[in-house]
This record gives C-alpha cells, sequence and structure tokens, in this order.
C-alpha cells in the first residue's frame, strides 16, 4: 500500500482558499486517492476521491496531475468550521485490496478569523 | 439514514479488567471495520469484516483482543486484560463494498485505562 507524505500542520484565515497538498510516490496502477475529514471527539468523514485529474463536489476538489504522484484537496473560502485534521489516503481498491485504508497522520487544518 | 453507532461514548477502566465495545454499521453495509486511534496519530487498523467473518485481522494484538460479528451486523471489540497504553479512541466503520461510497465512521469510544 502506498504511503503518503503531507504537511503537518497549515493555518489559514476565513474566507480564504486553501490548498493541502499529498504525496503518494509509489501509487499502483487501481490505488484511489480518498480525503477523509476529522473533527476532535468525532470519526473521520469521507470528503471526496479521485483517480485522475479533477474531482469536484459541494464540499471540495481534488486535482491528480497526470502521473498520479501527487494530489491537491483545495477547500474554497474556508470558515472556522473547516478547523480540523485532513487525511490523504491512497488505496481503497476493493478488488484488489480488500478495501483496506491506511490512515496516515493528516494535516491539522487552522482556520482564524 | 442512521450511521453507526458505537457505545459507550467513553469507558474509564483499571489495567487489567476487561472492557468491550459495540458497533452497529450501517443497514446494509456488509464489510465492518475496528480501527484505534491514538492521540494526535491517525486511525489504524485492527481488523476488518466481510458479513460475519475476519478477512484482515493481522494487526489485531490477538493476546488480549479479540472481535465477533455475529450474524454479519452488529460487532463487538473485547480487550481481556486492559493495559494503560490501551487507552485511546476505538472507532467502527462500515462501507458497502465499494470505493465511491468511502467508509462511515462512528464516533468512536474513548478508553481510558488508569
Amino acid at each position: 500500500l502506498a504511503k503518503t507524505t503531507q504537511p503537518i500542520s497549515m493555518d489559514s484565515y476565513e474566507g480564504q482558499e486553501v490548498n493541502i497538498t499529498c504525496s503518494h510516490n509509489n501509487i499502483a496502477t487501481n490505488d484511489y486517492i480518498t480525503w477523509y475529514q476529522q473533527f476532535p471527539s468525532q470519526g473521520p468523514r469521507f470528503i471526496i476521491q479521485g483517480y485522475k485529474t479533477k474531482v469536484t463536489n459541494e464540499v471540495a476538489s481534488l486535482f491528480i496531475p497526470a502521473d498520479r504522484k501527487s494530489s491537491t484537496l483545495s477547500l474554497p473560502r474556508v470558515s472556522l468550521s473547516d478547523t480540523a485534521v485532513y487525511y490523504c489516503l491512497v488505496g481503497g481498491d476493493f478488488y484488489n485490496q480488500g478495501g483496506k485504508l491506511i490512515f496516515g497522520q493528516g494535516t491539522e487544518l487552522s482556520v482564524k478569523p | 439514514e442512521a450511521g453507526v453507532v458505537q457505545s459507550p461514548r467513553y469507558k474509564i477502566i483499571e489495567k487489567k479488567q476487561p472492557v468491550a465495545f459495540w458497533c452497529n454499521p450501517i443497514s446494509g453495509h456488509n464489510t465492518l471495520y475496528w480501527y484505534r486511534q491514538n492521540l494526535g496519530q491517525g486511525p489504524e487498523l485492527l481488523i476488518r469484516y466481510e458479513n460475519e467473518e475476519a478477512v484482515d485481522d493481522s494487526q489485531l494484538p490477538k493476546d488480549r483482543f479479540s472481535a465477533e460479528r455475529l450474524k454479519g451486523v452488529d460487532s463487538t471489540l473485547k480487550i481481556q486484560p486492559a493495559e494503560l497504553g490501551d487507552s485511546a479512541v476505538y472507532l467502527c466503520a462500515s462501507s458497502l463494498n465499494s470505493r465511491e461510497n468511502g467508509y462511515t465512521f462512528g464516533s468512536g469510544t474513548r478508553l481510558t485505562v488508569v
């Protein structure tokens, strides 16, 4: 399973766009890239998933370059409530890896007023 | 739709005592996971079930930890006896065995061993 590397922490201000980059140099052909968000005293929550290029939903965008060795989670116009830990995961291919997801340490995002 | 339900929410026990955590996954989710999360760390997988079968328990410390998922629905994770180092949040998650849906996690049980 591919290992991921992401910044330990990031600071931002309300209304700014936040981009969190994750590197996964050993990503396998069947791997997908998934991001989770975790608030204190809660379990992680699925945000977005992609395989290549760009994926957008109502919460975030995920940019994946052609070589797929990195990915960037983009949060538009963050608010105080976006303060959380964000995890980048690679894997989750149920047909080859049984849906096993390995969490790293995550990026602790702090949004200030 | 009800989410993944875990109980108890908090548990404080003395070392060497037994403890059990319960998880009720989302209805219809055939895959169930138990994770342990230490303070400041990401969750680490303990065991994964496909229906009632434990298909990946390589990370489960089998000398003191056990788990079951009778009838392929609810699941229980047990520690006997608990050690100080077992203090952590124990998270349960379930999925439809489809990567598009991701996992749905419960709120976890925070265990403190004193």
